[in-house]
């Protein structure tokens, strides 16, 4: 079985400050894809940044950024220059080959940026 | 390109009646997940459609079903409804190629009284 959890259930950081999520995973397959999307006040659940764990490069999109320790069963998200727009729930989610598309999530981090 | 729709977007229904629920993917879509999210219990997966083919299903009782048609629309059956189906009912469609992104719709929100 897969779990993912996510420790910091609130979060806030002031507009233009950069700000780290917290997710750790725990799982049994060797190729795996992690995720972290975003589902703000309106709740339409947006894709903010793929990571297949083959690939030991963090993915990059452009504010949002991951530090992927797959040692550590961690993967965390850094948005830098925080935006109003920013403020969401965000969660990470973890899938595998195999799963299709089934997602497995963690539950969630409400982030507020502050203007 | 139309993005995931989902429809009704809200429902109430009483204890004992039975729902469904409809979802339509992006053109050129062919796998549909669905997924439950409540406080509670937060984002459960619920099972995935790939060419009218159930291909994954999570851990819901058999009140759950869920079928998908020739054109990918999808849709999701809750029979014999408890309170506790109270949830809002996320739909998420990909290309279905192994791992790809989904898309999400904007949800149901469905009130079981």
């Amino acid at each position: 079985a897969q779990t993912v959890t996510q420790s910091q259930p609130e979060m806030s950081v002031q507009e233009a400050e950069t700000v780290t999520l917290s997710c750790t995973y725990d799982t049994s397959e060797s190729n795996y894809y992690l995720f972290w999307y975003k589902q703000p006040p309106s709740r339409q659940m947006i894709l903010v940044i793929r990571q297949e764990a083959y690939k030991q490069q963090n993915a990059t999109e452009n504010r949002f950024s991951v530090n992927f320790q797959k040692a550590a069963k961690s993967f965390s998200l850094k948005i830098s220059d925080s935006q109003l727009g920013d403020t969401a729930m965000y969660f990470c989610a973890l899938s595998y080959d195999n799963a299709g598309n089934m997602l497995t999530f963690g539950g969630g981090t409400r982030l507020m940026v502050k203007p | 390109k139309a993005g995931v729709t989902q429809t009704p977007r809200y429902l109430i229904k009483t204890r004992g009646q039975q729902v469904t629920l409809s979802c339509s993917p992006i053109s050129g879509h062919r796998s549909v997940s669905w997924y439950q999210q409540t406080p509670g219990q937060g984002l459960q997966f619920l099972f995935e459609y790939f060419s009218e083919t159930q291909r994954n299903k999570g851990n819901f009782p058999g009140r759950f079903s869920g079928r998908q048609f020739s054109n990918s629309r999808s849709e999701m059956n809750v029979s014999t409804l408890e309170l506790g189906d109270s949830a809002l009912y996320l739909c998420a469609s990909s290309l279905g190629l192994a791992v790809d992104e989904q898309y999400f719709g904007p949800g149901t929100r469905l009130t079981v009284t």
